[in-house]
């Protein structure tokens, strides 16, 4: 398996601008998460998808982070309007979520700076 | 809402020393992962811990899982180069279906 893929891998915009991001999860994983990774607040946990079904949006900032997992193959992340605070690299994570064992694959991560 | 706090944040050692890191909490999971991050890329699974009490060792590495469930350390021993990197603890809550990191540990083995 290629593992859990992400688009893009760098992305630079413009301060208003619409961002979207892209995953691909693991084939046959029914649990799907976004991260958020930055200096000063580590690891963070946006939102998580379970067959498809957003479980968690509690960790989503505010009104202009939006998800969707439209299938078992693919879910985005977009931002509208981007702010310079957004900047971050942003990770994708999906899973077998199957209680005890649940173990996240990561994707390398979509480093986004907004200017 | 559940927290995992490591310690310490970085730590800088010379190789062939050992280290340990740890993750506590004051809540219980089902089960507490610790992963490795290398610059630029994801955080990629070391081991999984599912049982009070359990030892884990992987080569040069050793997990332990408190009795209680609420916490983790991660044994180094003659550490290498190698292991540089950001050493991230996760809980997996009793629904199993959520991972919560902690802040890292971020480990510099020099030469």
């Amino acid at each position: 398996d290629a593992g859990v893929i992400q688009s893009p891998r760098h992305e630079v915009t413009e301060m208003g601008q619409e961002v979207t991001l892209r995953c691909k999860p693991i084939s046959g994983h029914n649990s799907l998460f976004w991260y958020r990774q930055t200096m000063m607040r580590g690891l963070e946990l946006l939102i998580y998808f379970n067959n498809n079904v957003p479980i968690d949006d509690s960790g989503m900032p505010e009104d202009r982070f939006s998800a969707k997992m439209p299938n078992a193959s693919f879910s985005t992340l977009k931002i509208q309007p981007s702010e310079p605070r957004d900047s971050a690299v942003y990770f994708c994570a999906s899973s077998l979520g199957t209680g005890r064992k649940t173990e996240a694959f990561f994707g390398q991560g979509t480093r986004l700076t907004v200017v | 809402t559940q927290l995992l706090e490591q310690s310490p944040q970085f730590l800088s050692i010379q190789e062939g020393e050992n280290l340990t890191v740890y993750c506590n909490s004051s809540s219980v999971f089902s089960s507490l992962q610790w992963y490795r991050q290398e610059p630029g890329e994801g955080p990629v699974l070391l081991v999984t811990v599912v049982t009070g009490g359990e030892v884990k060792k992987l080569k040069r590495l050793t997990f332990q899982f408190g009795d209680a469930r609420k916490d983790s350390s991660l044994h180094i021993t003659a550490a290498q180069t190698g292991d540089t990197g950001l050493y991230l603890c996760a809980g997996a809550d009793t629904g199993g279906f959520k991972t919560i990191f902690g802040a890292g540990t971020r480990l510099f083995v020099k030469a």
